[in-house]
Parts: structure tokens; sequence; C-alpha cells
């Protein structure tokens, strides 16, 4: 069946190092779509990508969309302790419902003050 | 009002209990979700309601039981759960605007079954 996988599954990083998490789907993906989850907490939406080849940019985030529409990133530049979590991608399943969403299998994010 | 509320926060249960999770969302949302998650691990598709018709049960046991009582609401009814049912019930609702989709997720329910 259809697979989201991320990698690294997990990172530990000093405050203002970047970091970067990795996103690859077995099948093609309409869109993309990233939320993080703060420990102890819930999903939450980030950002949705479409265009093949597309970048976005949020404050210190960065992410794009394969020109395949396979892969995405997420990079983070100068860390900070506000983001602590584990990072989510997720696309439509495919062939089928498009209410339906696949999440990757997950970054959990560590930062050392 | 965008937020998708959710209770009870902690449940504690045995395996003979009946009890049921709620989820609420006031953002006019037709498209309404439950989702169970283990630790570590992403959120697990179990239900999707659609215009309180359910559009998607992903084989999910009968000892669950969702229910849409209008576009607000979304019930999960838990009978005879097995210890493995622990885990964090996550409620969500969908936005959409042509391409663009966006899931509003409740904070969750902790669930233990003892």
């Amino acid at each position: 069946g259809q697979q989201v996988m991320q990698i690294p599954q997990y990172q530990h990083v000093q405050e203002g190092e970047d970091f970067t998490t990795y996103c690859n789907s077995s099948t093609t993906l309409s869109n993309i779509q990233w939320y993080k989850q703060r420990p102890g907490g819930h999903p939450v939406f980030l950002i949705q990508l479409v265009k093949s080849g597309e970048v976005k940019k949020q404050k210190r985030l960065t992410f794009q969309f394969g020109e395949a529409k396979k892969n995405s990133s997420l990079h983070i530049t100068a860390t900070q302790t506000t983001d602590v979590g584990t990072y989510f991608c997720a696309g439509p399943r495919y062939g089928g419902a498009t209410n339906k969403l696949i999440f990757g299998t997950g970054t959990l994010l560590a930062v050392q003050p | 009002d965008t937020e998708v509320t959710q209770t009870p926060k902690h449940l504690v249960m045995g395996m003979t209990n009946k009890k049921s999770l709620k989820c609420e969302q006031h953002m006019g949302h037709r498209a309404m979700y439950w989702y169970k998650q283990k630790a570590k691990k992403p959120p697990e598709l179990m239900f999707v309601y659609s215009y309180e018709k359910l559009s998607i049960n992903e084989s999910v046991p009968s000892r669950f039981s969702p229910e849409c009582p209008n576009s607000s609401l979304l019930n999960l009814h838990l009978h005879a759960l097995q210890p493995e049912d622990s885990a964090l019930y996550l409620c969500a609702s969908r936005f959409t605007s042509g391409s663009y989709n966006e899931q509003f997720f409740g904070p969750g329910t902790r669930l233990t079954v003892l």
C-alpha cells in the first residue's frame, strides 16, 4: 500500500543549528501538507504545497515539494527551543478519496539550549 | 471560533465499560475525522464523516462506533475495549477551498483501558 516515510526519525540539535526533515512517498501526491505536534500536544497545520517544485517560506521554515511530487522537505534555519516537536508530512491517499490523509512516520526534533 | 474541542481530556475505563468521546467544531467544516495515535507514531485514520454521513471506515473494530448527530458534533462510542486500544484519540475537521486543504485537530482524549 501507499507509504510515506520520513528521515531522520529523530534529530537532536544545539539551539541555533539548522535542521532538515525529508519526506518520501511511494506514490505521486496531488499535494503535501506539513503538521507540527508539540510534546503532549496535537498536530497543528503548518502549510500545504501543491505545485511541482514549489518552495514556500514561513519565517525560519522553508518547505519544498519535489519536481516529481513524490518527496518534500522542511528546513528550519537557526533552530530555537520553541521548534521542539514532531514534524509530520501528510498526503492524500493515492487513487482514493481525497479527504483521506496518509501521514508520514514523523521526525522528532529536540533542541538543546 | 477556529478551534476543535474534545471531551474528556483523559479517560480511564475498564474492558466492560461503555463510554463516549465527544468532538465539536463551529467553523462550518463539513468533513470530520477520528484518528487514533499511539506514542511516537503518526495519527492513524479511523473514520471520516462527510456532510454528516460516514464516508470512510478504515476497518475499525465494531467496539468503536462513530456517530455524527449534526454538522458540528462528532461522537465516538466505546464498548468492550481492549488494553491495546489505549491511545490518544484525535478529532479533526477539514477546511477546503478549491485545491486548498487544512485539517484542524482537537487536543485529543487520552484513553487508558485497564
